[in-house]
């Protein structure tokens, strides 16, 4: 079975500021580790996302993560916030093939001018 | 390209009754699956279909069924409403429900029972 922890429900930054939106997954198999985005009122909209290989993975709208095995973590950034990037971000996981893609909670970030 | 479309955006049914959600896939996508997003939460997965049939189910009841057309939308029912079914039900198509294909959200369909 495969989880995933968001820390923190809510984050501000100032406008400029750099963003990490923090990730824990628990997983019995490796796991295949996504980013989305929600907009207030909208569907999901894919990040980016990790499958094999480079465990440094860029997004788009200048979004990153990084898959660290050891802490079991796929925390998101980004170096400098946008008023535009004020929205609800899940941090989902799968274990690959035909699984079902597992999300978390969600946090709810603000952009502050 | 027209991306995931459902139908309807808004809903609004009473206890006990039946609703029926609609969902056509991305061009090129064969598989949907469907989510339960309740206020403040993660999306819930429902269940996936693949070739008409239901290939996986999540930790739900019997009283949401669905099905999968030959032109690969898709149809979500839910019977004897209850208030705890209000949500945002999204849809989402991918290719071969594989994991290089990443799921391809609606815009979903907001459930209110009263």
């Amino acid at each position: 079975a495969q989880s995933v922890t968001q820390l923190g429900s809510h984050v501000s930054v100032s406008e400029g500021a750099l963003v990490l939106l923090r990730c824990n997954y628990s997983s019995s198999v490796p796991p295949y580790l996504f980013w989305y985005v929600q907009y207030p009122n909208q569907g999901l909209q894919l990040l980016l996302k990790y499958t094999t290989g480079a465990t440094l993975v860029k997004g788009i709208n200048g979004f990153e993560a990084e898959f660290k095995k050891s802490e079991t973590s796929f925390h998101l950034t980004k170096p400098s916030a946008h008023m535009s990037d004020a929205a609800e971000y899940f941090c989902a996981v799968s274990g690959g093939g035909y699984q079902k893609v597992t999300f978390g909670t969600g946090t709810k970030l603000q952009v502050i001018p | 390209d027209a991306g995931v479309t459902q139908s309807p955006t808004h809903l609004i049914k009473t206890r006990g009754q039946q609703v029926t959600l609609r969902c056509s896939p991305k061009s090129g996508h064969d598989t949907v699956s469907w989510y339960q997003q309740a206020l403040g939460q993660g999306p819930q997965f429902i269940f996936q279909y693949y070739e008409e049939e239901e290939r996986q189910r999540g930790n739900f009841p019997d009283r949401f069924s669905g099905h999968q057309f030959p032109n690969y939308s898709s149809e979500l029912n839910v019977n004897a409403l209850l208030l705890g079914d209000s949500a945002l039900y999204l849809c989402a198509s991918s290719l071969d429900g594989g994991y290089n294909s990443p799921l391809h959200f609606g815009n979903g369909t907001r459930l209110t029972v009263t």
